[in-house]
């Protein structure tokens, strides 16, 4: 079974500009997550979405936004970036068969996106 | 609300040594618990994970056992080799919301030498 794959993976923008990326979960996962990574302040969690429905949202702007289609590929689009948009984007996918149920995330290669 | 804590790194041994990463959790109701392992330039790899109360996880020569009476959930291997350098996160997720979402520990850079 193929995993979480992420593209791009790499990406060089600059201030003011706007950028998506796009996570394919594993075949049969309906719920995915997005994380930013950075060395000051580690893994924080953006959102969650399952059957193209947001569930849960992490403190960031409204400038961080994401979407999820009916075949559970999400993107997640950041507008008006900033320099300290700089970060490893990760998303996760997981099974999630209903509310309340435990299921185990697997993780992406991540987009490393690099803000000038 | 809930979170998870790490004992800060990096932790620098050498091969063969006894590896202990230290990991506490504050929750409500009944978390599983993670962890993830990130070698550089890398997503997060499952490492291993306990759902219940005195359930032990196990991978890779590597264990962690969920200790509610102390919150606890340490990993251990008793032999590291040069390839276990990486970056290892202590994970919780909350289901007493209804629905779920991870909570991460900051992570602990352990390095392993020759």
């Amino acid at each position: 079974k193929a995993g979480v794959t992420q593209t791009p993976r790499y990406l060089i923008k600059t201030r003011g500009q706007q950028v998506t990326l796009s996570c394919s979960p594993i075949s049969g996962h309906r719920s995915v997550s997005w994380y930013q990574q950075t060395p000051g302040q580690g893994l924080q969690f953006l959102f969650e979405y399952f059957s193209e429905t947001q569930r849960n949202k992490g403190n960031f702007p409204g400038r961080f936004s994401g979407r999820q289609f009916s075949n559970s590929r999400s993107e997640m689009n950041v507008s008006t970036l900033e320099l300290g948009d700089s970060a490893l984007y990760l998303c996760a996918s997981s099974v999630i068969a209903g509310t309340g149920k435990q299921e185990t995330q697997y993780f992406g290669p991540g987009t490393r996106l690099l803000v000038l | 609300g809930n979170s998870v804590t790490q004992m800060e790194g990096p932790v620098t041994l050498s091969e063969e040594a006894f590896l202990t990463i230290n990991c506490t959790y504050t929750a409500t109701g009944y978390p599983s618990l993670f962890w993830y392992v990130q070698y550089p330039g890398e997503g997060l790899q499952l490492l291993l994970k306990a759902t219940k109360a005195d359930d032990k996880g196990s991978n890779k020569g590597f264990e962690a056992t969920y200790r509610k009476e102390t919150t606890s959930f340490h990993l251990e291997k008793g032999s590291v080799q040069v390839s276990d350098s990486a970056v290892y996160f202590c994970a919780l997720s909350d289901r007493a919301s209804g629905t779920y979402k991870y909570i991460f520990g900051t992570g602990t850079r352990l390095k392993v030498l020759a």
